[in-house]
């Protein structure tokens, strides 16, 4: 059984751009969550996609959306990037609401210059 | 926000001796998850304990949870150098299944 999958394992970008993260659960799982992590901040969430609709949200910045897909694949976008948005976004997917706990990808290390 | 915090940050053990972080929390939780994570790459769930249960094993894994002091323990027995990472507590809330992490212990098992 495939784990969860993120793209770009690494990202460059320069300040102001923006960037788009995509993740894709385990098949048949329909929860799809994300995290950043920071030295500074740790593990905040930032939010979860279920079938399709965002059911939670973190306090993090308009600038910081997400997206669901039918198959369940997600992508987050960060707009006009600021050098504190530089940490390791961690995609998470789980079949009946974490209850079980969730299945983690390897991250996307995103670094803004 | 952080939901609380991991004691020790840091921990050095001799492999083979027996590994203990702790873990407090600040509101009233559905239940508490650890979680491995190996320099900087993703998560891997350990072990799962509801706020109604006590205790729990699994493997070398020995999990406590004191919903009156808002703590949990982690144990980990018999430490191999391949446990060598950093450990998180996340919680649950009942009816928000978002993890809200502690802080983190580091782990080194010394060969």
């Amino acid at each position: 059984k495939a784990g969860v999958t993120q793209t770009p394992r690494y990202l460059i970008k320069t300040r102001g751009q923006q960037v788009t993260l995509s993740c894709s659960p385990i098949s048949g799982h329909r929860s799809v969550s994300w995290y950043q992590q920071t030295p500074g901040q740790g593990l905040q969430f930032l939010f979860e996609y279920f079938s399709e609709t965002q059911r939670n949200k973190g306090n993090f910045p308009g600038r910081f959306s997400g997206r669901q897909f039918s198959n369940s694949r997600s992508e987050m976008n960060v707009s006009t990037l600021e050098l504190g948005d530089s940490a390791l976004y961690l995609c998470a997917s789980s079949g009946e609401s974490g209850r079980y706990g969730y299945t983690f990808g390897s991250g996307t290390r995103l670094t803004v210059v | 926000s952080q939901q609380g915090e991991e004691d020790p940050q840091a921990l050095s053990i001799q492999e083979g001796e027996n590994a203990t972080m702790n873990c407090s929390y600040k509101t009233s939780i559905n239940n508490l998850q650890w979680y491995r994570q190996n320099s900087g790459r993703g998560l891997v769930h350990l072990i799962l304990i509801r706020s109604n249960e006590r205790e729990k094993h699994s493997g070398r894994l020995r999990v406590t949870l004191d919903t009156s002091k808002k703590s949990s323990s982690l144990l980990i027995t018999a430490s191999r150098a391949a446990d060598t990472a950093s450990y998180f507590c996340a919680t649950t809330d009942f009816g928000n299944e978002k993890l809200t992490f502690g802080t983190g212990t580091r782990l080194t098992i010394i060969p």
